[in-house]
Parts: C-alpha cells; structure tokens; sequence
C-alpha cells in the first residue's frame, strides 16, 4: 500500500539548533511531494512542495527540503530553528496521476528558547 | 494561494443528532474535495474524496451511511455526521484542489473540532 513514514514523533530543540526531520514515501513512480505545518490552533499550511527539476526545495521561514529518489526520501531541514517554529509538521504525497494526498503521521517540533 | 473556508470552527453536539460541516472554496473551482479525519497525535486520516456532482469515494472503514458527504457545486462541500456518537469527537478537515495547476496541490480549511457529549 502506498504510505509516507515520518521517522520522529517528537523532536525537541533549542533554538539556534539546526533541523532535518525525515520523511520516506512507498510511491512508485511520480510523485509530488509536500512538506505541511500546523502551527498551534492553526490550519495546515503549505511549507514547500517538490514537483520536478532541482531536487533541493526551498520553502517559506527558511525551510528547505531534498527530494532524493534513490532513497525515496524527501526530508525537511532547517539551518537554524527559532522558539516560532514549534508547530507540528506532516509531510505527504500526491501520485501526479491520482489527487489523493497521503499524509505522514506528524512530527511535533518544540523550540525552547 | 488559494483559501478554503470551513465552518464552524468548532461544535458540540448532544449524542444522537446530526452535525454539517461546510468546506468552501473562496477563489477557485475546486473539482475534487478531501475529508480528514484527525485523531490527537495522530495524522490526518483520509475518510473520502468527492469530485463535483458525484458520489464520494470513502475510504476503506468510513461509514458512508454516517459520514454523508455532498459536493453539489464547484465551491461547496458539505460532511454530515449523522446520529453523532461521543466516539466522532475529532478535528475534521477539508481540502481542495482544482484542475490545471490547481489540481498539483490541496489547500485546507482551518479545521471542525467537533464534540459529542
């Protein structure tokens, strides 16, 4: 069955760390794939997104990720968090020939300051 | 990008009775609509997909007899719990994707908090 794997549930930093938090997918074939965070008492919002092309993805809020086929990994990093990035984080994917979006289980990142 | 609204932001019902929740797309068509399901510390579960004027495609374990969902037009769709049950208490999410370049990405609503007390 199609999935996409989130290796931490929580992750625990303090600010000025850097972060990579991984994520695996199980798709065959194209996939898009998509980078979401929930900021507490907030929506998803889209983080960054990798169709095609330069397999290294910048986001918003520094954020960057690195789609690396071989791996089938597309795992989200950040050089140097701050206290405003504690949010929860799901990466996910989208078959480019099927509009259902996949989720990961979310990864909880708290920042102290 | 694009907004999708989803009210209300949260309801409590009293067991038995029936909620509606309602996803709108503000700015685009969105021809296919999702509904989430999320647990806490758990991720958003797929319930089912409904493209305009058709039956949705639940997924495997949801109700559709309990989960009724409508998408009667390109920015409306509608999740009716019905006979609502403590064991439905969740956060329900719409998302929404259009055609062209829109069908590349979903764009979620804020969120349903529903209790069932």
């Amino acid at each position: 069955a199609q999935s996409v794997s989130q290796h931490n549930h929580h992750v625990i930093l303090s600010e000025a760390a850097s972060l990579e938090l991984g994520c695996n997918y199980s798709y065959g074939g194209t996939v898009n794939l998509f980078w979401y965070v929930q900021y507490p008492g907030q929506h998803l919002q889209l983080l960054l997104k990798y169709f095609s092309g330069d397999p290294l993805v910048k986001g918003i809020k520094g954020f960057e990720a690195e789609f690396i086929k071989s791996k089938f990994s597309f795992n989200l990093r950040k050089p140097s968090v701050q206290w405003s990035d504690t949010a929860e984080y799901f990466c996910a994917a989208i078959r480019t020939s099927y509009g259902k979006l996949t989720f990961g289980q979310g990864t909880i990142l708290t920042v102290h300051p | 990008g694009a907004v999708v609204s989803q009210h209300p932001s949260w309801v409590i019902c009293k067991s038995g009775t029936s909620v509606k929740i309602e996803c709108r797309s503000l700015d685009f068509q969105a021809t296919t609509m999702f509904w989430y399901r999320q647990f806490p510390k758990q991720s958003l579960m797929l319930m089912a997909t409904s493209n305009e004027g058709s039956k949705a495609t639940y997924e495997q374990g949801v109700e559709k007899d309990k989960f009724l969902i409508n998408h009667a037009s390109l920015t409306l769709s509608t999740l009716t719990v019905t006979s609502a049950h403590p064991e439905d208490s969740s956060f329900y999410i719409c998302s929404a994707s259009g055609t062209g370049i829109m069908n590349t990405e979903a764009f979620f609503g804020q969120g349903t908090r529903l209790t069932v007390v």
